[in-house]
């Protein structure tokens, strides 16, 4: 089955810069790259996804980008907000079987004012 | 997307008793999936939810543990069974929505306690 690396597990950034978060995946079959918010104590929530079809994708300060060939994918926020601190999940899953996510473990980020 | 009502929201439990947690979603969706989320952890799933036949269980749950109902397209229950401290974790309904998209939509959560 699919196996979503997630790293890092944490990331502590100053208000206004950037972070990253790198997933890779395992499945070549896999066409649908999911990315998740969980702020303390909530549900997750969807906050931007890509399609195998494109390379990248932003939408505002967020921006995901997606290479299939080394079967990695990454999110993106630029001028980071204390509000943008949260856990981030990536997930992967692939539109032609049964359709079950299958998530990373998870960073936390940390943006301190 | 799909509005998910998820009760309760949080219990505290005695061991050995069982709890039954309640999804309800405003529309009919085809998937219904229950997750686990042990505190600081990931995402894990234990079953999807099939309406009018058995719940398909991942590697490492079992129906005796985790017995799920589904009479409709529009709700679900599962069942924390004989409860064990090791079961305190937040327990996720969650739905693909039907409008082809394929977004994964999770309910609040019901946050247990096992004492």
């Amino acid at each position: 089955g699919e196996n979503v690396e997630q790293h890092p597990s944490t990331l502590s950034v100053q208000e206004g810069d950037s972070a990253v978060i790198k997933c890779t995946y395992s499945d070549s079959a896999s066409n649908y790259f999911p990315w998740y918010k969980q702020e303390l104590g909530k549900r997750p929530q969807l906050i931007i996804d890509i399609r195998s079809n494109v390379g990248e994708k932003k939408d505002q300060r967020i921006a995901v980008t997606l290479n299939k060939t080394a079967k990695h994918f990454s999110l993106h926020i630029t001028e980071t907000q204390p509000e943008d601190s949260a856990v981030y999940f990536c997930a992967a899953s692939s539109s032609g079987g049964s359709y079950i996510p299958t998530f990373g473990r998870g960073t936390s980020l940390i943006v301190h004012p | 997307s799909a509005v998910i009502s998820q009760k309760p929201s949080r219990d505290i439990c005695q061991r050995g008793t069982s709890l039954t947690i309640q999804c309800q979603v405003d529309s009919q969706v085809t998937m219904m999936f229950w997750y686990r989320q042990q505190p600081g952890q990931s995402l894990t799933l234990i079953a999807t939810a099939n309406q009018g036949s058995e719940a398909t269980y991942e590697s490492g749950f079992v129906i005796d543990k985790f017995p799920i109902s589904r009479p409709n397209l529009t709700f679900s229950t599962l069942t924390v069974s004989n409860m064990s401290p090791e079961d305190s974790s937040i327990y996720l309904c969650s739905v693909v929505d039907s409008s082809g998209a394929n977004v994964l939509t999770f309910g609040a959560g019901s946050r247990l306690t096992v004492l």
